[in-house]
């Protein structure tokens, strides 16, 4: 049973446009939410983190957004750089437990020129 | 310096064989982790240690085992390895709480 759900396995976006990845969850328990990004032979690298007590977190470029009655959670890239292309991986954990992230399978994000 | 990192990062071995995987960081970070990567992509906790305490251990074959022997590594041995043990197998580290992962680069391991 996958906890974390990204339904989109590939994304194509034009560059300067809007990029947004989606995610949905079944656990109500978790709290925190996590993206990370990650390159061809590299590991994940954390991009931008929620906590359930807010609706949206704000970074540079980076916006996660969390809407928690339809356990869903998007990040929004703007304006998307070639550099972004990458799999973007979504996280969820449950903040009083042990620290145990589950991941979601991963959105292929290509940035075109 | 590379704040975590796994050797080897490629593995090829015949099914049967005893192989492990190392891994250090030099974050001074209390809490270390290891996940598989499998063929569909989900990166799936395996084992998780504090301060060389075992506080995670998912539903796992016992011919993995984690060994912790300082909180700055945190190996994996894994016995009698089988077809189904190909995948990539990534470290991590943790200031311990909700906060975030920091990743290695990941170990390829193919069993034949």
């Amino acid at each position: 049973d996958q906890q974390v759900k990204q339904n989109s396995p590939s994304l194509s976006v034009q560059e300067g446009r809007i990029s947004i990845l989606n995610c949905d969850y079944t656990n109500s328990m978790f709290d925190y939410f996590l993206w990370y990004k990650k390159y061809p032979a590299e590991g994940p690298t954390f991009l931008i983190s929620i906590s359930s007590i807010k609706d949206k977190n704000e970074d540079g470029r980076f916006t996660v957004f969390l809407n928690k009655s339809a356990k869903h959670l998007s990040l929004h890239i703007v304006p998307s750089q070639p550099g972004d292309s990458a799999v973007y991986f979504c996280a969820a954990s449950v903040r009083s437990g042990a620290q145990k992230l589950v991941f979601g399978q991963g959105t292929r994000l290509t940035i075109n020129p | 310096d590379t704040a975590v990192s796994q050797t080897p990062k490629y593995l090829v071995t015949q099914m049967g064989n005893d192989k492990s995987i190392k891994c250090e960081q030099n974050l001074g970070h209390d809490t270390m982790y290891w996940y598989k990567q499998d063929s569909k992509k989900f990166l799936k906790i395996m084992f998780s240690y504090n301060n060389k305490e075992l506080i995670i251990n998912e539903t796992v074959p016992n011919r993995f085992s984690p060994k912790s022997p300082d909180k700055a590594h945190l190996n994996l041995h894994i016995n009698s390895l089988e077809l189904g043990d190909s995948a990539v197998y990534f470290c991590a580290s943790s200031k311990g709480g909700p906060g975030e992962l920091f990743f290695g680069e990941g170990s390829r391991l193919t069993v034949l």
